[in-house]
C-alpha cells in the first residue's frame, strides 16, 4: 500500500529565509505532484513531475524529485508572507503506464506553512 | 465552465438524513474524482469514474457512500443514513485524461458536510 509522508507537518520561517519540505513516499509510482491548500480553500496544483532528476521552479518556488530515493523536496526561497499555506504532496498510486491521464491520488498530512514578517 | 464547482458549499445533516453533493467538472475533462478532507489532514481518496464508468470505488469507507456519474459529467456522491464520523470537507476534482503524462487534478471548493 502506498503511503506518503511530508516533514515538517508544521513550519513557521521568518520573511527572506530559505527552507525545504520533505515527501516520502513508500512504493514506485511515475508521477508527484504538489498542491497548495489556503485556509478554507480549495486546493491549487503547483507542480507536476514525472521523472527522476525532474526539476520545477516557479517565483520562489523549487520542487524536485528523485525516483529511486522515492523523495521529492518543495524548497522555498526568500519567504515572503504571501507563500503562508498548507502544502500537500500527492502520490499517483498506478503505476506501469505508457500513456494516460492521472488516477488515485495519495496524500501526505501536509505542511503548514506560516511566514512571519 | 471555468473550474469545477460543486454544491452546496455547506450542509449541515442530522445523524441518520441522507445526502447528496454534487460536483460539476471542467468542460470536457473525462475523469472525475471525489476525495473526503477531515479537518487538519490531506484529502483522502474516495471513488474514481473515466466518463461514466467508476473505476475504483476502494476508497468508499462504507456501503452508505455511493457514488454515479450517469452521463459522463455531473456527479453525484450520496451518503445515506450519515453518522458524526462523516462530517468533513467533500472535494471533487477532475482531469482531462488522454494522453497527456501531466495530467493534473484540478480541485472544485469543496462541500464542508457538518453531521450533528
Amino acid at each position: 500500500e502506498l503511503k506518503v509522508e511530508q516533514n515538517p507537518l508544521f513550519l513557521s520561517m521568518q520573511e527572506g529565509k530559505n527552507y525545504t519540505i520533505y515527501c516520502n513516499y513508500s512504493t514506485t509510482s511515475d508521477r508527484l505532484y504538489w498542491y497548495r491548500q489556503d485556509p478554507g480553500k480549495s486546493l491549487e496544483s503547483l507542480f507536476v513531475l514525472l521523472s527522476n532528476g525532474a526539476v520545477k521552479q516557479e517565483g520562489r518556488l523549487m520542487a524536485s524529485l528523485d525516483t529511486k530515493a522515492r523523495l521529492s523536496t518543495l524548497h522555498i526561497t526568500a519567504a515572503v508572507h504571501d507563500l503562508s499555506a498548507t502544502y500537500f504532496c500527492a502520490v499517483d498510486a498506478a503505476t506501469g503506464r505508457t500513456q494516460g491521464g492521472s488516477e488515485k491520488l495519495v496524500f501526505g498530512k501536509g505542511t503548514k506553512l506560516t511566514v512571519n514578517p | 465552465g471555468a473550474g469545477v464547482s460543486q454544491s452546496p458549499r455547506y450542509k449541515v445533516a442530522k445523524r441518520g438524513q441522507d445526502v447528496a453533493l454534487r460536483c460539476d467538472p471542467i468542460s470536457g475533462h473525462v475523469s472525475l474524482f471525489w476525495y473526503q478532507q477531515a479537518l487538519g489532514q490531506g484529502p483522502e481518496f474516495l471513488t474514481y469514474f473515466q466518463n461514466e464508468a467508476q473505476l475504483d470505488k476502494s476508497g468508499l469507507p462504507s456501503d452508505r457512500f455511493f457514488a454515479e456519474r450517469p452521463e459522463g459529467s455531473v456527479s453525484t456522491l450520496k451518503i445515506q443514513r450519515t453518522q458524526q464520523e462523516d462530517s468533513a470537507v467533500y472535494l471533487c476534482a477532475s482531469s482531462l485524461w488522454g494522453v497527456l503524462s501531466t495530467d493534473t487534478q484540478y480541485f472544485g471548493p469543496g462541500t464542508r458536510l457538518t453531521v450533528l
